[in-house]
């Protein structure tokens, strides 16, 4: 079974710097794929970005950009130019290639934002 | 127009009684989910179903039962409800997008049981 580890529970960062945020991933796969989801304190799940396995360019959505490292499966998120809004717990998800419905999620980093 | 919504969004209520969740999503999308979100903020899946058939059952007790009577619509019934069962319960639809299926969350429900 694919398992999702986030080894920060916790992070915090000032507005207008960088912070990043890491993933690692366990699988046997070749073909998958990675996703960053936002739970801000509304707790509405939004989606942050998403990443092929089969790509090898890193996915960037405006301030998020990943560093996907397949052989290491290692895939972070490094939030840019920090935002008061960007505070929320931030999940990692596996989901398999295929026809596969299922996202494994990680157990979550708490992003907080000082002003 | 809410893309995933679901009713109620909080529900309080005794141990032993039966409640339902309902959820419709507006997308289009074939494919609806039901997740589980604990104290612990940790998600996982309880069931999937595609074009109103169950594809994962998640190794969920048989005291939750879905429902998807079209595929717009996925009701979630807890029968007998126990302490351990209080929880954010989010349902979701999803589409492909370049072969990953990218889910579209309703707002949660959370349910307490006393």
């Amino acid at each position: 079974a694919q398992t999702v580890t986030q080894s920060q529970p916790e992070m915090s960062v000032q507005e207008a710097e960088t912070v990043t945020l890491s993933c690692t991933y366990d699988t046997s796969e070749s073909d998958y794929y990675l996703f960053w989801y936002k739970q801000p304190p509304s707790r509405q799940m939004i989606l942050v970005i998403r990443q092929e396995a089969y790509k090898q360019q890193n996915a960037t959505e405006n301030r998020f950009s990943v560093n996907f490292q397949k052989a290491a499966k290692s895939f972070s998120l490094k939030i840019s130019d920090s935002q008061l809004g960007d505070a929320a717990m931030y999940f990692c998800a596996y989901e398999s290639g295929g026809s596969n419905y299922k996202l494994t999620f990680g157990k979550g980093t708490l992003l907080t934002v000082n002003p | 127009d809410t893309a995933v919504s679901q009713t109620p969004k909080y529900l309080v209520t005794q141990m032993g009684n039966d409640k339902s969740i309902k959820c419709e999503q507006n997308l289009g999308h074939d494919t609806m989910y039901w997740y589980k979100q604990d104290s612990k903020k940790f998600l996982k899946i309880m069931f999937s179903y595609n074009n109103k058939e169950l594809i994962i059952n998640e190794t969920v007790p048989n005291r939750f039962s879905p429902k998807s009577p079209d595929k717009a619509h996925l009701n979630l019934h807890i029968n007998s409800l126990e302490l351990g069962d209080s929880a954010v319960y989010f349902c979701a639809s999803s589409v492909r997008s370049s072969g990953a299926n990218v889910l579209t969350f309703g707002a949660g429900s959370r349910l307490t049981v006393l």
